[in-house]
């Protein structure tokens, strides 16, 4: 199964970008990735899903057209444009993996954004 | 509007038990292609996945916690219930459930969550 890694922190300052990265293990090149925001104290909320090719399917409920996705190689991008003090939240990154009794969904460490 | 609510003890005992229920709205577990998963998450740590159940009562299981876990869906009264056997202090996090949905271009993420239940396991 695939392993997800997402560098720990972030920061950017209000109304600039910032683009967090999740990075998918060898081999594992052409799975999706789905995004979740958790602000503090709160349960994670789906932003969206990304491939290789870019978003797949829509966005979650409610998410900002500020909120976008890119999928290069081993990496699934999610840009934040007009950085938002709301923004701060650790984001995480998931995937589902196989099927039957080998299935798995497996979520990289988070990476908790400050909005400074 | 889709709502998912985790309902259970915040605190158990070593050796013990524990039982949570999901109990959700906006949409219905007996339609094609819907399912419910538990996910958990110890204190200041990343996020696990536990199990999932499916329409067609197809279940999926954490491989590392398979043998303690059970899933079970209430289809009439919306509700998805989550057992875990011997619990340990290890196993103090908060716990979700969440909806994943088959739209037409495939399968989802995780897209609806409910608050979270914290699970404390002490003596």
């Amino acid at each position: 199964q695939p392993v997800l890694t997402q560098p720990p922190s972030a920061s950017a300052s209000l109304g600039a970008s910032v683009t967090l990265t999740c990075t998918l293990s060898s081999g594992y090149g052409d799975y999706k990735v789905d995004w979740y925001q958790q602000r503090p104290g709160k349960g994670p909320r789906f932003v969206m899903r990304v491939g290789a090719g870019g978003i797949v399917g829509s966005k979650g409920d409610g998410i900002p057209d500020r909120f976008s996705v890119l999928g290069s190689g081993l990496n699934r991008f999610l840009t934040i444009k007009n950085i938002q003090e709301e923004d701060e939240s650790d984001y995480h990154c998931g995937a589902d993996h196989g099927s039957g009794s080998n299935f798995a969904w497996v979520f990289g460490g988070g990476t908790k954004l400050t909005v400074l | 509007q889709i709502t998912l609510k985790e309902s259970g003890p915040t605190l158990v005992k070593p050796t013990q038990t524990l039982t949570l229920t999901c109990t959700f709205s906006g949409f219905s577990l007996s339609t094609s292609g819907v399912g419910v998963g538990w996910i958990r998450q110890p204190p200041g740590k990343a996020l696990e996945w536990l199990a999932l159940t499916y329409w067609d009562d197809e279940k999926r299981y954490s491989a590392s916690l398979k043998s303690r876990l059970t899933i079970t869906k209430d289809t009439s009264k919306n509700r998805v219930v989550l057992t875990m056997t011997n619990m340990d202090p290890v196993d103090t996090a908060t716990y979700y459930c969440a909806r994943r949905f088959r739209y037409s271009s495939g399968w989802g993420g995780l897209d609806y969550w409910g608050q979270g239940n914290l699970v404390t396991v002490s003596s």
